[in-house]
């Protein structure tokens, strides 16, 4: 059974870099099928798709956001990862990591993270 | 970008009655439309994809109708189980991928 886990700092300071690691189990990160997604959730608000890598390495931003992001995919470990370049308190959100298929939906989710961006 | 609208933002129903979410794109997603329901603390988790499409362990009592830009959730005999959050999702047209804003179901 697929698993999926955020991790990485739960507190950022301002104007620093957000970094979180995916770690995919149970399944292979490699399928030719599959997008691996990173969502957030401001707390009380609704979902937002940060951006996606495919396992070749192609990745795709929400435009939003796509001046300060990077996502990497690591097969070898079978991990993806992201990286959000100078924060602010309006980055502050519980991170989710996510399976999708190119025209299907996000089928399977990590727990999620909190990251809070505070001094 | 595609908009995702959803209507209303909070819904109160009693337990046994039925819920009728809805959802509008701002241009046609065709059929590629999916629902998720999160509840307090925990990920979102997928109810209905390809608009009509139950996921796996889904209990039949959630049905998915529409095409095009309008689309409707409809939660039948509501259980105390039913009470949370439902997103709608296209994924037709991306980047970027987008939700609609949410419906929260409370019981009344």
């Amino acid at each position: 059974q697929l698993q999926l886990q955020e991790s990485g700092p739960e507190l950022v300071k301002p104007s620093e870099t957000l970094s979180l690691t995916c770690t995919v189990s149970g399944g292979s990160i490699s399928s030719s099928s599959y997008y691996w997604g990173w969502i957030r959730q401001p707390p009380g608000k609704g979902l937002e798709w940060i951006g996606s890598v495919y396992y070749s390495g192609s990745t795709y931003y929400n435009p939003s956001l796509k001046s300060r992001v990077t996502i990497s995919v690591d097969t070898s470990r079978t991990q993806f990862s992201l990286k959000l370049f100078s924060v602010t308190a309006a980055d502050t959100a519980v991170y989710y990591c996510a399976r999708h298929d190119n025209y299907g939906p996000m089928d399977v989710w990590g727990k999620g993270t909190p990251v809070t961006v505070s001094s | 970008e595609i908009v995702m609208t959803q209507s209303p933002a909070t819904l109160s129903v009693s337990p046994g009655e039925s819920a009728t979410l809805s959802c509008r794109a701002s241009q046609s997603v065709s059929s590629n439309l999916a629902w998720y329901q999160q509840k307090p603390g925990q990920a979102p988790r997928l109810l209905i994809y390809g608009t009509s499409t139950r996921a796996i362990g889904i209990p039949a009592r959630f049905s998915g109708s529409g095409s095009g830009t309008e689309f409707t959730l409809t939660i039948s005999s509501l259980q105390s189980e039913d009470f949370a959050v439902y997103y709608c999702q296209q994924y037709n047209n991306w980047p970027p991928l987008t939700f609609g804003g949410g419906t929260k179901v409370e019981i009344k």
